[in-house]
């Protein structure tokens, strides 16, 4: 059972469109919520990440939207550049046990030039 | 240059041949973790240890083992290795353990034959 799900599993966006990648998570106790990227044959590494106190985060062309209500968080990539093609991963974080991070199933974006 | 460095990167081997994967760190942290990926699952915790000599079980730890006799050493030890284990498996380490970045290393993919 996963505790975060993700969609979509894949995205196609032309250059320069929005990719929108959504989140929804389960445990209330949740109160970090990450957004990683993963290129091939690298490791992830942390794009960007919120904190519940607030609905929206922007570094540069990445906003996290989050919705505490609905249990939602959203990536939004603005004018998407085929340097962009790689694999996203959401994750949330909270106080569970050693404060893992549970990560939603990856979606994997294209940018066609 | 920070790094957190998995050995090996490849890795084919037969089924019940005992195999470590060594993970190093050279950024001082506490808190280690391995992760395995697959596609549509994310990254799910295997194991993690918030300090030297101390381990605890992620969320699928069945069938492997670590230990943490440094701090930048947790090496993944698989002691009878089955096909269901075939994955790409990543080390992370984070500065403490509250809402903090994780840092991956490059992966190894491991194929049980």
């Amino acid at each position: 059972q996963q505790q975060v799900k993700q969609s979509p599993q894949s995205l196609i966006v032309q250059k320069g469109g929005i990719s929108i990648i959504n989140c929804a998570y389960e445990n209330t106790a949740f109160d970090y919520f990450p957004w990683y990227q993963q290129f091939p044959g690298k490791g992830p590494a942390l794009l960007i990440a919120i904190r519940p106190d607030v609905s929206e985060k922007k570094e540069g062309r990445f906003t996290i939207s989050f919705n505490k209500s609905a249990k939602q968080f959203s990536l939004h990539i603005m004018d998407s550049q085929p340097g962009d093609s790689a694999t996203y991963f959401c994750a949330a974080s909270g106080d569970n046990a050693g404060n893992m991070l549970t990560f939603g199933g990856g979606t994997r974006l294209m940018v066609k030039p | 240059e920070a790094q957190v460095t998995q050995n090996p990167r490849y890795l084919i081997t037969v089924t019940g041949k005992k195999l470590t994967v060594t993970c190093s760190q050279n950024m001082n942290h506490e808190y280690m973790s391995w992760y395995r990926q697959d596609p549509g699952l994310g990254l799910r915790q295997i194991y993690y240890s918030m300090n030297v000599e101390v381990t605890d079980k992620g969320d699928v730890p069945e069938g492997y083992k670590v230990s943490r006799k440094e701090k930048r050493n947790f090496p993944l030890i698989l002691e009878s290795p089955s096909p269901n284990q075939t994955s790409l498996y990543f080390c992370a380490t984070r500065q403490g353990t509250r809402n903090t970045e994780a840092f991956f290393g490059q992966g190894t993919r491991l194929t049980v034959v």
